[in-house]
């Protein structure tokens, strides 16, 4: 099937400092990626939608300018956390809908990155 | 915008029983309904989906059912094991849209 890989797994920060985030489609194409965060025992919470070569859409609520995503290519995303803060602290997970492969719908996971910031 | 809710929040059954799963959304134009499992710490991976014009589909021991008109949708698990437990995440993408909105998930514990 289709996969989706995330960098770093988990990483842990100080209070101010700037962490990026990679997603990549290892076997396929993506023109549209999905970017979520999810608390401890929450559900996932959409933060906004990639689209290669294009600006990013954010949804309500999520600063564009403390969480910066770049889809430089059609199998590389990132987030950068910038002026990362404790309440910053969570999984972020991203997904990509495979261009031209299997089910046009389908959106696949990544494992997730753990951000601590002390 | 479209808001899904999901019931029960957690869910305990007996190695063997049926599970159910219940989603309801807001907005009617959806037309996209995945369902995922995700244990803990890791990813989500979808089981079974199903679209508008579609009311039922069966995957093994996995089926989801969807009511347009009532705007809701379930997931059933029957023959339940123990390696069935996990969190479970409905899902209801708006029309004219690739985004997701997820539910609140269920918690499911198959005890042996």
């Amino acid at each position: 099937g289709a996969v989706v890989s995330q960098h770093p797994s988990r990483v842990i920060c100080k209070s101010g400092t700037s962490v990026k985030i990679e997603c990549r489609s290892l076997d396929f194409q993506a023109t549209t990626m999905f970017w979520y965060r999810q608390f401890p025992k929450q559900s996932l919470m959409l933060m906004a939608t990639s689209n290669e070569g294009s600006k990013a859409t954010y949804e309500q609520g999520v600063e564009k300018d403390k969480f910066l995503i770049n889809h430089a290519s059609l199998t590389l995303s990132t987030l950068t956390v910038t002026s990362a803060h404790p309440e910053d602290s969570s999984f972020y997970i991203c997904s990509a809908m495979a261009t031209g492969r299997g089910s046009p719908d389908t959106q696949y996971f990544g494992p997730g990155t753990r951000l601590t910031v002390l | 915008g479209e808001n899904v809710e999901q019931h029960p929040s957690t869910l305990s059954v007996q190695e063997g029983d049926s599970a159910v799963i219940k989603c309801t959304y807001s907005d009617s134009a959806s037309n996209y309904f995945p369902w995922y499992k995700q244990e803990l710490g890791k990813r989500p991976q979808l089981i079974i989906d199903i679209r508008s014009n579609v009311g039922e589909k069966k995957d093994q021991r996995i089926a989801v059912t969807l009511n347009k008109t009532a705007k809701h949708f379930s997931l059933h698990i029957t023959e339940t094991q123990p390696e069935d437990s996990a969190v479970y995440f409905c899902a209801a993408r708006p029309d004219n849209t690739d985004k997701l909105i997820f539910g609140t998930g269920t918690r499911l514990q198959v005890f042996p």
